[in-house]
């Protein structure tokens, strides 16, 4: 039974720019959240998507916007890129509104 | 407004000796809290977690006590192991909506 899987690993941005993460969340989990984790921090929650719509959202500007596909994937897109939007970016699981949350293993963003 | 407090902020243990974290929150919302284990370069997972309906859980060699009235709980790692090193989190959560307050995490080493 695959876990929390996150793509890309890795990327590398300019200012300015924009950038999509993608998240598939544990078999027969339905919710999604996304968290950003600066070096040496806790995670900070960004939104958490149900039933393909934000249910609840953290305090992050509206360059954070996200989407959740009918098969439960996810999406996180940050517009117009700031150097302190270097971070990792997590996305977390979980079926319903259970409150055990299940983390993949993270998107790290450096942006130049 | 700091919601949630861990310390200390690292913690340096012998094998074979207790680990203890402490974490204090401010919102009386909140009625789940659980405590996350990260290692470097992977998300975090959950390790154990307690309701407020009890004062103390026992999984293995971690335990959490929880004080209600006092607004704080605490992890204990008996036995100590070098692979229990690794960032700590608390995670209090209410049930209200799967969002995860992180504090800002103990930096465990236990030496062998």
């Amino acid at each position: 039974d695959a876990g929390v899987t996150q793509s890309p690993t890795h990327l590398i941005k300019t200012r300015g720019q924009q950038v999509t993460l993608r998240c598939s969340p544990k078999s027969g989990h339905d919710t999604v959240s996304w968290y950003q984790q600066a070096l040496g921090q806790g995670p900070q929650f960004i939104f958490q998507y149900y039933e393909e719509e934000e249910r609840q959202r953290g305090n992050f500007p509206d360059r954070f916007s996200g989407h959740q596909f009918p098969n439960y994937s996810s999406e996180l897109n940050v517009n117009a890129l700031l150097l302190g939007d270097s971070a990792l970016y997590l996305c977390a699981s979980s079926p319903g509104v259970s409150l055990e949350q299940y983390f993949g293993p993270g998107t790290r963003l450096t942006v130049t | 407004q700091q919601q949630v407090k861990q310390s200390p902020q690292s913690l340096i243990v012998q094998k074979g000796g207790i680990s203890i974290i402490n974490c204090a929150y401010e919102n009386t919302a909140f009625d789940y809290f659980p405590w996350y284990q990260q290692f470097p370069g992977k998300g975090p997972a959950l390790l154990i977690a307690i309701r407020p309906d009890v004062s103390e859980k026992k999984e293995g060699r971690f335990t959490i006590s929880f004080n209600k009235s006092a607004k704080q709980f605490s992890l204990h790692i008996m036995d100590s192991q070098p692979g229990d090193s690794a960032t700590y989190f608390c995670a209090p959560e209410g049930t209200s909506g799967s969002r995860l307050t992180f504090g800002e995490g103990t930096q465990l080493t236990v030496n062998p």
